[in-house]
């Protein structure tokens, strides 16, 4: 099994639309999750973290599930300014950092 | 703050040749690793680095090459480039804290081998 799997998508919605797409991770002793961020020819860049309790930030709510060994992103309100690939890191031993190949979301006018 | 800088951002290599991507960050930070990142697919890790003088394999190490001599520079060596080796390559550190580590990375550098 892949260290980390993501929705296959893409996703392609419209402006206003709520959008959410999940990662599973399989190491059950992982302790840290994030979510990325992707644009197009452009380095990642840390969307948000992700707590136990769940966070949001503003259109933005990320949350963890441990028992089912996922993490979740919530998308209210979709822009066009949205679009982008979303990534989540694996942390595995010795701080092995991996991604799996990232979810491509599309938002049409 | 420079972060974490890649050079060169473009290359063209012939077939057989080498060359290094350097890599360098200011902010301390122990871990360091390389990325490569072909059209349309994700980001497969290629070295990493714990900290000076330690490195790693990750999951497509063949053809490259690393080293750690300090906590600021992670070059990333190619001996003999192949054209499978055409590749967008990211750079990026990162420290742990309470939350876990939080990853900065470079602005890519883009190689292609003719």
């Amino acid at each position: 099994r892949k260290e980390v799997e993501q929705d296959p998508g893409p996703f392609n919605v419209p402006e206003g639309a709520t959008v959410a797409f999940n990662c599973t991770y399989s190491n059950s002793a992982s302790q840290s999750f994030f979510w990325y961020r992707q644009d197009c020819r452009k380095e990642p860049k840390l969307l948000m973290s992700v707590y136990s309790s769940g966070n949001e930030d503003g259109r933005f709510t990320a949350q963890l599930n441990r028992a089912s060994q996922y993490i979740s992103l919530l998308i209210r309100d979709s822009k066009l300014s949205d679009s982008a690939t979303y990534l989540c890191p694996h942390t595995g031993a010795n701080s092995k950092l991996t991604f799996g190949k990232g979810i491509t979301l599309s938002v049409r006018p | 703050n420079a972060g974490v800088t890649q050079t060169p951002k473009f290359r063209i290599l012939k077939i057989g040749q080498s060359m290094t991507l350097q890599c360098a960050q200011d902010m301390n930070h122990n871990y360091m690793y390389w990325y490569r990142q072909d059209p349309g697919m994700g980001l497969k890790l290629i070295y990493y680095s714990v900290g000076a003088g330690i490195t790693d394999k990750g999951e497509v190490p063949n053809g490259y090459n690393v080293s750690r001599s300090t906590t600021e520079d992670f070059p990333l060596r190619l001996e003999l480039a192949a054209p499978s080796q055409t590749s967008v390559y990211f750079c990026a550190s990162s420290y742990p804290n309470p939350s876990g580590n939080t990853i900065y990375f470079g602005e890519g550098s883009w190689l292609t081998v003719v």
